[in-house]
């Protein structure tokens, strides 16, 4: 099956910094990549798709001033949380999808997850 | 939107049979996925159903009745390691997909 990689998978930082956290699709192209977020004993919640090239379509009540993404080639998308705080503290996950590249309309059902980022904000 | 519904915990014995049921309701449906989730990890595929029916692959099955709203994932033969949190999926008209809160199924020995 496809593979998706997530770096770092754990980061502990300090209240006010910025994480950034790269998901990686690496045998496919990944035309349409999700950003998940999941706090403890809770399931999986959409904060956000990006699609290459263009802006990311933000989930209501995420801010994307906080959440910023950047989905720059068909293999990679970074989701970088600025200047984090103590409940930014989650799970968070990646997922990739490869639909139609150019001119070509389709839309594939299977996401592809990464193994997720734990972050811990102090 | 969606609403998706699925019990919060089930326990059962090593051995035994567990059925974990999901209802939603939806505007738009482009299948259902199951997947497993084990502590501190990302989910992983079980299965996609988007015709009625039941789909069966080795101790797992999946069931999926659109008009009813609802679909079950059959657990055969447990073991210890199907202790886990199972989530059922939607895929929206926007292909994207919607998690239920997850079901924590403990398998004693």
């Amino acid at each position: 099956g496809a593979v998706v990689s997530q770096h770092p998978s754990w980061v502990i930082c300090k209240s006010g910094t910025s994480v950034k956290i790269e998901c990686r699709s690496l045998d496919f192209q990944a035309t349409t990549m999700f950003w998940y977020r999941q706090f403890p004993k809770q399931s999986l919640m959409l904060m956000a798709t990006s699609n290459e090239g263009s802006k990311a379509t933000y989930e209501q009540g995420v801010e994307k001033d906080k959440f910023l993404i950047n989905h720059a080639s068909l293999t990679l998308s970074t989701l970088t949380v600025t200047s984090a705080h103590p409940e930014d503290s989650s799970f968070y996950i990646c997922s990739a999808r490869s639909d139609g590249l150019a001119g070509v309309m389709r839309f594939e059902v299977t996401q592809y997850f990464g193994p997720g980022t734990r972050l811990l904000v102090l | 939107g969606q609403n998706i519904d699925q019990p919060t915990e089930m326990t059962a014995t090593e051995g035994a049979i567990v059925q974990i049921n999901c209802t939603y309701q939806t505007s738009g449906f482009n299948g259902l996925f199951w997947y497993q989730q084990h502590a501190g990890e990302a989910p992983t595929f079980l299965s996609y159903n988007v015709l009625d029916g039941l789909e069966e692959k080795g101790r797992f099955s999946s069931f999926l009745s659109r008009s009813k709203g609802y679909s079950y994932l059959l657990l055969k033969e447990l073991q210890m390691k199907d202790s886990a949190s199972y989530l059922c999926a939607l895929v929206d008209g926007d292909y994207k997909l919607s998690f239920g809160a997850g079901t924590t199924v403990t398998v004693r020995a």
